[in-house]
């Protein structure tokens, strides 16, 4: 699987937009982009995915890149809630993920 | 239901105990698996199973004993452990183990302490 890049750690204000960045220069024309996030003391949350079209979902979007060597999470209007650990995750089969170390989103009032 | 539950939450042997973690899933998957988390680190993958038979194993130690009883419901029976093995034990389940389109729904994990 690809390895990724992601910046440790980001703040964002609450209401604002949080753009989460993820560099997967390495990735395979099969591989899709995951992203997951760990609330403090919980498991593993599922966010969305993608393989080169952007997504949308009731979470967030996912812009990829057009030579898909890079992504954003968008999350469009953040919360407190959405303190957390995000994770990118390129992949050929979700049911053996390799979680990187993730950048630690803080959003403050 | 969408949950996936673990048990117990919290957990501390002594190095000379047996335990066992349960997890449970009523969604109908058929691939289940244990993820070990040390502190401020990411997930890593132990066993995968896939149709109650592992498919993956990612060299283990022993001392960690994976069990799929049923479709619903997965064990990790634990015996002889270190100090070293305290950690939060996530399990996980999929609709399947193969393909791109899956996601993995977490439980909250046990917090194992080993003395």
């Amino acid at each position: 699987d690809a390895k990724t890049t992601q910046p440790p750690s980001m703040d964002c204000a609450e209401g604002r937009a949080a753009n989460l960045p993820c560099n997967h220069s390495t990735i395979s024309g099969n591989e899709y982009v995951y992203w997951y996030r760990q609330i403090h003391s919980q498991g593993p949350q599922y966010i969305i995915h993608g393989l080169k079209n952007n997504e949308t979902n009731e979470m967030a979007s996912l812009i990829i890149t057009e030579d898909r060597k890079s992504s954003t999470l968008i999350l469009p209007h953040a919360t407190l809630r959405d303190t957390a650990v995000y994770y990118c995750i390129v992949t050929g089969t979700a049911s053996k993920l390799t979680f990187g170390t993730g950048t630690r989103l803080q959003v403050t009032l | 239901d969408t949950e996936v539950t673990q048990t117990p939450k919290h957990l501390v042997m002594g190095m000379t105990n047996k335990k066992s973690l349960k997890c449970e899933q009523h969604m109908g998957h058929r691939a289940m698996y244990w993820y070990k988390q040390k502190a401020k680190k990411p997930p890593e993958l132990m066993f995968v199973y896939s149709y109650e038979k592992l498919s993956i194993n990612e060299s283990v130690p022993s001392r960690f004993s994976p069990e799929c009883p049923n479709s619903s419901l997965l064990n990790l029976h634990l015996h002889a452990l270190q100090p070293e093995d305290s950690a939060l034990y996530l399990c996980a389940s999929s609709v399947r183990e193969q393909g791109w389109n899956e996601k993995l729904f977490f439980g909250s994990g046990t917090q194992l302490s080993v003395l």
